[in-house]
């Protein structure tokens, strides 16, 4: 499972709150990616980080945040949320000595009411 | 930009029977293309990756191939088990650079009845 852990798995929140979800990982691997999965939509890309303090944008990134000060932390941010953020939130790292294999953290579900 | 189409959306199939699903992506460029299994409420799990450079990749009852040129990936199973029923996920490393970001397919929901 590459030692990828999410925290919370589960939450429900207030529409207009913040929310930070983490992602943790134990084997220091350099890449980092949020996706949220959503029914009709698949599996979206919303940031990746390429090292510490190194992060982009993927698809759809409006509305959310990340940092990442240590390379086992990546942290998702939701700084107020919506409805259209109810989601099930993936982390995954990328292996660069295995052909940038990805593979994903167990999920979070998010419910924004 | 990247599209990843997923036929058949769902497939039923006898257990024993062996069955293709198709990947077809939109832009050859891609680094590689990796298959996934979900479970229902589950991760995704890391089937097979095949590298831009490769035709297949197999493991155990399983067989991925790629053609680039045509855009498409199929993942072959052989002698189909109830366990296998879940969701199969493809999606393209693509982007520019080779740790990727991922484009998925919508999935084939694949049901093996005994």
């Amino acid at each position: 499972d590459a030692g990828i852990t999410q925290s919370p798995r589960h939450k429900v929140t207030e529409t207009g709150t913040p929310v930070t979800l983490r992602c943790h990982q134990t084997e220091n691997h350099r890449y980092m990616y949020w996706y949220r999965q959503d029914p009709g939509h698949g599996l979206r890309l919303i940031h990746y980080s390429y090292g510490v303090k190194d992060t982009d944008k993927g698809e759809v990134s409006d509305g959310y945040s990340v940092s990442r000060s240590k390379t086992e932390d990546f942290l998702l941010t939701l700084e107020s949320a919506t409805s259209s953020q109810t989601s099930v939130y993936f982390c995954a790292i990328s292996v660069a000595q295995g052909w940038y294999e990805q593979y994903f953290g167990p999920g979070t579900r998010l419910t924004v009411t | 930009k990247q599209e990843v189409t997923q036929i058949p959306a769902a497939l039923s199939v006898p257990e024993g029977e062996n069955l293709v699903l198709n990947c077809s992506f939109t832009d050859s460029a891609i680094y590689n293309l990796q298959w996934f299994r979900q479970d229902p409420g589950k991760g995704l799990t890391s089937l097979l990756l095949i590298q831009s450079s490769q035709r297949e990749q197999t493991s155990g009852r399983l067989n991925a191939s790629l053609d680039k040129s045509s855009g498409r990936s199929t993942l072959y199973i052989a002698a189909s088990q109830p366990g296998d029923s879940a969701t199969y996920l493809c999606a393209a490393n693509s982007g520019g650079t080779s740790y990727g970001k991922l484009t998925f397919g919508q999935g084939t929901i694949l049901t093996v009845h005994p």
